[in-house]
């Protein structure tokens, strides 16, 4: 029963530095979510997909580009890491029922730890 | 624009004690709202969610939530607290865009619940 998967689990990056965190999910979900989680702050949502095809940017989208590979696949990437970056990502995906009001609960993977040195 | 506040950050109670986490919510229109519960080092997980109908949500692990219109209210409790219910906690409303299909969230900042033996 995996449901959402992430990796890596850990990372450490310079600054400047490059790379792509993976999320794929089990659940024949539509929507696909990532969020950065920062002390005191919550989750802010940095981009999502709606369905496989499309994205969108959410509230802190810049210095982020994301992938969906697939219906399962959702991937965030860091062109050039900033100490800003260093975070936990979460990734998360839920069932798009009929209409635009889709009110179902999100899944979550168990995160991404990133530190920007 | 839809946000959630939790006005605690930490809240702690004594084991079998009844348990209060508070949440206030801003919406326009109908409010759908949603808590859920974070494990250390794992992601979020749903508990319960308020759509409509009776203002009393139950939910998993004994939670339930009582919605109050007139407060924008959306507090969680439980009657007689565990130490296994120290955790993260975290209130969210959903997003409504009109010409979205995606179930976006807005989290809250979350309140951590601390359990005394």
């Amino acid at each position: 029963n995996a449901g959402v998967t992430q990796t890596p689990k850990f990372q450490v990056l310079k600054t400047g530095q490059s790379m792509t965190l993976q999320c794929a999910q089990d659940m024949n979900h539509n929507s696909m979510y990532w969020y950065r989680q920062d002390p005191g702050m919550g989750l802010r949502l940095i981009y999502y997909s709606a369905s496989e095809g499309t994205t969108d940017k959410g509230e802190v989208p810049n210095g982020y580009n994301v992938s969906r590979l697939n219906k399962r696949e959702f991937s965030l990437r860091l062109e050039s890491a900033a100490p800003s970056q260093t975070s936990v990502y979460f990734c998360a995906s839920s069932d798009l029922r009929t209409g635009p009001y889709s009110n179902q609960p999100q899944h979550f993977g168990d995160g991404t730890r990133l530190s920007i040195l | 624009a839809q946000s959630v506040a939790q006005p605690e950050d930490q809240v702690n109670v004594a084991e079998g004690n009844p348990l209060t986490v508070k949440c206030t919510y801003s919406v326009s229109g109908n409010p759908y709202l949603f808590w859920y519960v974070q494990y250390p080092n794992r992601g979020l997980q749903f508990l319960l969610k308020y759509i409509t109908g009776d203002n009393l949500v139950k939910g998993s692990y004994g939670f339930e939530a009582e919605f109050n219109k007139s407060q924008t209210s959306f507090h969680l409790k439980k009657p007689s607290a565990l130490v296994s219910d120290s955790a993260l906690y975290f209130c969210a409303v959903r997003d409504i865009e009109r010409y979205s299909s995606a179930s976006k969230i807005i989290f809250g900042s979350g309140t951590r619940l601390s359990i005394r033996p």
